[in-house]
């Protein structure tokens, strides 16, 4: 059973570009968290969804930011006009289900880089 | 504003020393997990913490939830310079997980 899986590992792209990241969860795993992560710094949770739906979006930005989770493939979250701010580690975690004492599995993160 | 908040931020100590690091809120929580997460990877669940007072153990770490389910704490004994990473809880409430912002913890050999 393969792990979260999240690619690309690194991700350079430009100034007003599109950066675009996957996620494929655990098997079997139908909730899916996204988390950014500056350096020497915290988890800032972003958006959890579940297959086809966004549940909590509150920690994304309102402008440029999108994510989605569709019934088959990837979640992807996508970053539109990329700005040297946006560059951070995007981790996605998967759980089973929505129970509070479900572990999450994290993926090894994508690391952005704006230049 | 954090929901959660660790303490200390960041701590350096010798081998073979003993530590405390702290994780707090204002918010009750109805599991709390603590996370381990070294360089260039993501992090890996440690122990989930459920019923209030309750105590873990995991080797050479003793976690403790809150009597109020507000606040953890994690105590390593005898420090190895393997326990070097960055801790991190999270508070679970129904859809929610969020983190703190972590204790980035250095043993020096």
């Amino acid at each position: 059973n393969a792990g979260v899986m999240q690619n690309p590992r690194h991700l350079v792209r430009r100034r007003g570009q599109e950066a675009r990241l996957r996620c494929s969860p655990m098997k079997g795993h139908s909730h899916v968290y996204w988390y950014r992560q500056l350096p020497e710094e915290g988890l800032k949770f972003m958006v959890y969804l579940q297959k086809e739906n966004i549940i909590d979006e509150s920690g994304m930005p309102k402008e440029r930011f999108s994510a989605e989770f569709p019934k088959e493939g990837p979640s992807i979250l996508r970053i539109q006009q990329v700005v040297r701010g946006d560059s951070a580690a995007y981790f996605c975690a998967s759980s089973p289900s929505r129970s509070s004492n479900t572990e999450a599995f994290f993926g090894q993160g994508t690391r952005l880089t704006v230049v | 504003t954090q929901l959660l908040e660790q303490s200390p931020q960041f701590l350096s100590i010798q081998e073979g020393e003993n530590l405390t690091v702290y994780c707090n809120s204002s918010s009750v929580f109805s599991s709390l997990q603590w996370y381990r997460q070294e360089p260039g990877e993501g992090p890996v669940l440690l122990v989930t913490v459920v019923t209030g007072g309750e105590v873990k153990k995991l080797k050479r770490l003793t976690f403790q939830f809150g009597d109020a389910r507000k606040d953890s704490s994690l105590h390593i004994t005898a420090a190895q310079p393997g326990d070097t990473g960055l801790y991190l809880c999270a508070g679970h409430n129904n859809n929610d997980m969020r983190f703190g912002a972590g204790t980035r913890l250095t043993v020096k050999p």
